[in-house]
């Protein structure tokens, strides 16, 4: 199994600033993603943290509003840039183990932008 | 893009009724997956289904994959009211090994009255 971390949990920040989201993992692993819910929605993929290179983004998602740096197998950070209320959303980390049977996620970073 | 659509968008159920939550792919599977997530809290990996027609169970909890490896079911036999919550199904699409790149479906809040 893999036990993940993500910081900060909850925050409420001011329009136009940025945060960045700390995921660590207790176990090196090969795939690392970011994930946004906005309220009462689904899941959403934002990227894949590949370590040692530039996050691949999925559509919709830029790496100047979402930068990602994944400086290892074990920790990733993802940073929500010049943020609106719009992004006001649940961020996850989530991490593909055990072969890539089980996929696991972090318990989330609730942002809350004003 | 691939599309995971999910019905119903909410289940009202009374305590002992049973509950079913119906996943169908725009395209072909490589895996489905089913989530968790409770009120407040993060998504929690249930099961994967990987062969076509598989079928599952955990307690009271029956999943199957469909025979072209396009939609899935998670039946709940007897719901508890520590069934409520929001299931997702996420799929993987054929192909590539981005294990960790999921399609979520809306989910399905159910709820269950004592």
């Amino acid at each position: 199994s893999a036990v993940i971390s993500q910081k900060p949990s909850r925050d409420i920040c001011q329009r136009g600033t940025s945060l960045t989201i700390q995921c660590q993992v207790d176990s090196q692993v090969t795939m690392m993603f970011w994930y946004r819910q906005q309220p009462g929605q689904s899941l959403t993929l934002i990227a894949t943290a590949n370590q040692g290179s530039e996050a691949t983004y999925e559509s919709g998602f830029v790496i100047d509003k979402f930068p990602i740096s994944r400086p290892n197998l074990t920790f990733s950070t993802l940073t929500v840039s010049n943020m609106s209320p719009e992004d006001s959303s649940i961020y996850l980390c989530s991490v593909a183990a055990d072969s890539g049977n089980t996929i696991y996620f972090g318990e989330g970073s609730w942002l809350t932008v004003v | 893009g691939q599309q995971v659509m999910q019905i119903p968008q909410y289940q009202h159920v009374q305590e002992g009724e049973d509950f079913t939550t119906y996943c169908n792919s725009s395209t072909t599977l490589s895996n489905i997956q089913w989530y968790k997530q409770r009120p407040g809290g993060h998504p929690v990996f249930l099961i994967q289904l990987v062969k076509s027609g598989e079928v599952k169970k955990q307690k009271r909890l029956t999943f199957q994959f469909g025979e072209a490896k396009k939609n899935s079911s998670l039946h709940i036999t007897a719901t508890q009211t520590t069934d409520v919550g929001t299931y997702f199904c996420a799929g993987r699409p054929t192909g590539g090994t981005s294990y960790g790149k999921l399609t979520f479906g809306q989910g399905t809040i159910l709820t269950v009255h004592p």
